[in-house]
C-alpha cells in the first residue's frame, strides 16, 4: 500500500537549518509529484511547493521561495524539504502530499525552533 | 492569490443528522478542461489530513457514500449524511486550479 514516511522531530535553534525527509513506498517513486505543507499550531494549511521525482522540477509558493529547498534521491525513493534561517514563526508541523489531488499524506514532523 | 472562504468556523452535529459545510472561491475554479479544481479534506484530530472530495464531486478511494459534495463554479457545499463519530475533525477545502495552491481556514466538526 502507498505510504510516506516522515522523519522525526526536530528542534532547532533559530537562524539554523533542518532537513526533513519523506520516504515513498507502494507506488513508483518519479509517477507522482511531492508537495510539501506547513500547518502551524491549530491554524490552517500552507502549500510550500512540489518537486517533480522524475524531472527533478520544482515550483514553490512565493512565500517560502526563500527559505525551502525541496529535492529528492530517486535511488531511495525519498523526498527532501531543507528550511533555513529559521524563526520561531518556522514552528509547524510539515507534511509531504502525493500528487495533485494529494491524495496520501505523510505522517507530519514537527520542528520546533527554539533557543 | 485565490481565497477560500469556508463558512461556518464550527458545527455541532446529533449522530445521524446531516451536515453541511460552504467553502466559497474568490475566482471560479473551473479549469480550461472543464474540471472544478475543488477539493476536500478532512484532519481527524491528531492526524494528517486525507483526501475526501477531488475535482468537486468525486468522492476518493475508501471513502463512505455518506459524503457527497457540489457547486458552482465559486460556491460548494459539503455534505455529509448520517453524521458518525468518526466524521470529528476539521474539514477544509482547497483548490488545485493555480499556483499558488491555497486552503481554506477549516470548519471542525463536533459531536453533540
Amino acid at each position: 500500500q502507498v505510504k510516506l514516511l516522515q522523519s522525526g522531530a526536530a528542534l532547532v535553534k533559530p537562524g539554523d537549518s533542518v532537513k526533513m525527509s519523506c520516504k515513498a513506498s507502494g507506488y513508483t517513486f518519479t509517477d507522482y509529484i511531492i508537495h510539501w505543507v506547513k500547518q502551524s499550531h491549530g491554524k490552517s494549511l500552507e502549500w510550500i511547493g512540489y518537486i517533480n521525482p522524475y524531472s527533478g522540477g520544482t515550483n514553490y509558493n512565493e512565500k517560502f521561495k526563500s527559505k525551502a529547498t525541496l529535492t529528492v534521491d530517486k535511488s531511495s525513493s525519498t523526498a527532501y524539504m531543507e528550511f533555513s534561517r529559521l524563526t520561531s514563526e518556522d514552528s509547524a508541523i510539515y507534511y509531504c502530499a502525493r500528487s495533485n489531488f494529494f491524495d496520501y499524506w505523510g505522517q507530519g514532523v514537527m520542528v520546533t525552533v527554539s533557543s | 492569490d485565490i481565497v477560500l472562504t469556508q463558512a461556518p468556523l464550527s458545527v455541532s452535529v446529533t449522530p445521524g443528522e446531516s451536515a453541511s459545510i460552504s467553502c466559497r472561491s474568490s475566482k471560479s475554479l473551473l479549469s480550461s478542461k472543464g474540471i472544478t479544481s475543488l477539493y476536500w479534506y478532512l484532519q481527524r484530530p491528531g492526524k494528517s489530513p486525507q483526501l475526501l472530495i477531488y475535482q468537486m464531486s468525486n468522492l476518493a478511494s475508501g471513502v463512505p457514500d455518506r459524503f457527497s459534495s457540489s457547486g458552482s463554479e465559486t460556491d460548494f457545499t459539503l455534505k455529509i449524511s448520517k453524521v458518525e463519530t468518526e466524521d470529528v475533525g476539521v474539514y477544509y477545502c482547497g483548490h488545485r486550479l493555480e499556483y499558488p495552491l491555497t486552503f481554506g481556514s477549516g470548519t471542525k466538526l463536533e459531536i453533540k
